[in-house]
C-alpha cells in the first residue's frame, strides 16, 4: 500500500544533541513538508520541498535543516541550535497540482532532556 | 497570504447531537479547502476537501462542509456525533498560487456519553 512513513515513533535525546528524523513515501509525490505540532498551535511549517535537491524554508526553520536528495525520502535533522525540540514533528506529501490534499505520517514525538 | 481561522478550540456535544464545527478563510484567490482529522498520537487524515466542484462537500465518516463564498466559511457538520468522533479536527487552506498548506490551530471535539 502507498504511504509515507516516519520512523521512529518516539524519540529520545538529551539536550545538544543532533537528531536526524526519517521520511519516506511512495506515493510517487513530487512536493514533501515537514510541520511541528505543538498544544493549542496547530501545525507549523518548517521546510518543504517541490523537486528534488530543492527546498525552502517555512515559518520556523530556525535550528533545523533538511534535505532531498532522493524524491522518496524528505528527512529532518533537528539541530542543538533549536531552542525548545521537544515536540510531535508530521511529514507531509503531495502532488504539486493546486488542488490536491496532503498526505500525513504518522508522525514522532520528540522528547529532549 | 493565505490562512485560516478556527473558532472554538474546544467543542463538547452529546452523543447523538449535531456536530458543528467553524472555520473561516482568508485568501486573496480561489482557494482550495480542506478539513483533515488527527486522533492521539497520530497522523492527519483527510475527512474533505472542497476544489469549487459543489459548494457542499460530503466526506468520510458522515461529515459534510458547506463552502460559503459571501462568509467566507467553510464549517464541518455532523448530523449526530458519535464517540469515536472524539479528535482533533484542523481546517487547512491551499490556493494555486504555491503548493503551501496552512492549517488552523485545530478544535478538539469531545463527545458526551
Amino acid at each position: 500500500d502507498g504511504g509515507i512513513t516516519q520512523s521512529p515513533k518516539y524519540l529520545f535525546r538529551k539536550e545538544g544533541q543532533n537528531v536526524t528524523l526519517s521520511c519516506e513515501q511512495n506515493l510517487n509525490h513530487d512536493a514533501m513538508y515537514w510541520y511541528r505540532q505543538d498544544p493549542g498551535q496547530g501545525l507549523r511549517l518548517i521546510y518543504y520541498s517541490q523537486i528534488v535537491n530543492d527546498f525552502q524554508k517555512g515559518d520556523i526553520a530556525e535550528g533545523y535543516s533538511v534535505s532531498r536528495e532522493k524524491k522518496e525520502s524528505f528527512p529532518l535533522t533537528v539541530t542543538s541550535a533549536q531552542k525548545n525540540p521537544t515536540a510531535f514533528y508530521l511529514c507531509a506529501s503531495s502532488k504539486r497540482q493546486p488542488n490536491t490534499e496532503a498526505f500525513f505520517g504518522q508522525g514522532t514525538r520528540l522528547t529532549v532532556v | 497570504a493565505q490562512s485560516v481561522t478556527q473558532l472554538g478550540s474546544h467543542v463538547s456535544v452529546s452523543e447523538g447531537a449535531l456536530v458543528l464545527l467553524r472555520c473561516n478563510y482568508s485568501s486573496s484567490v480561489p482557494p482550495y479547502l480542506f478539513w483533515y482529522v488527527q486522533y492521539p498520537n497520530q497522523g492527519l487524515q483527510l475527512l474533505l476537501k472542497y476544489t469549487s466542484a459543489a459548494t457542499l462537500v460530503k466526506g468520510i465518516n458522515g461529515f459534510e462542509a458547506e463552502f460559503k463564498k459571501s462568509e467566507t466559511s467553510f464549517h464541518l457538520t455532523k448530523p449526530s456525533a458519535h464517540m469515536s468522533d472524539a479528535a482533533e479536527y484542523f481546517c487547512a487552506v491551499s490556493t494555486n498560487t504555491g503548493n503551501q498548506f496552512y492549517f488552523g490551530t485545530g478544535t478538539s471535539l469531545t463527545v458526551i456519553p
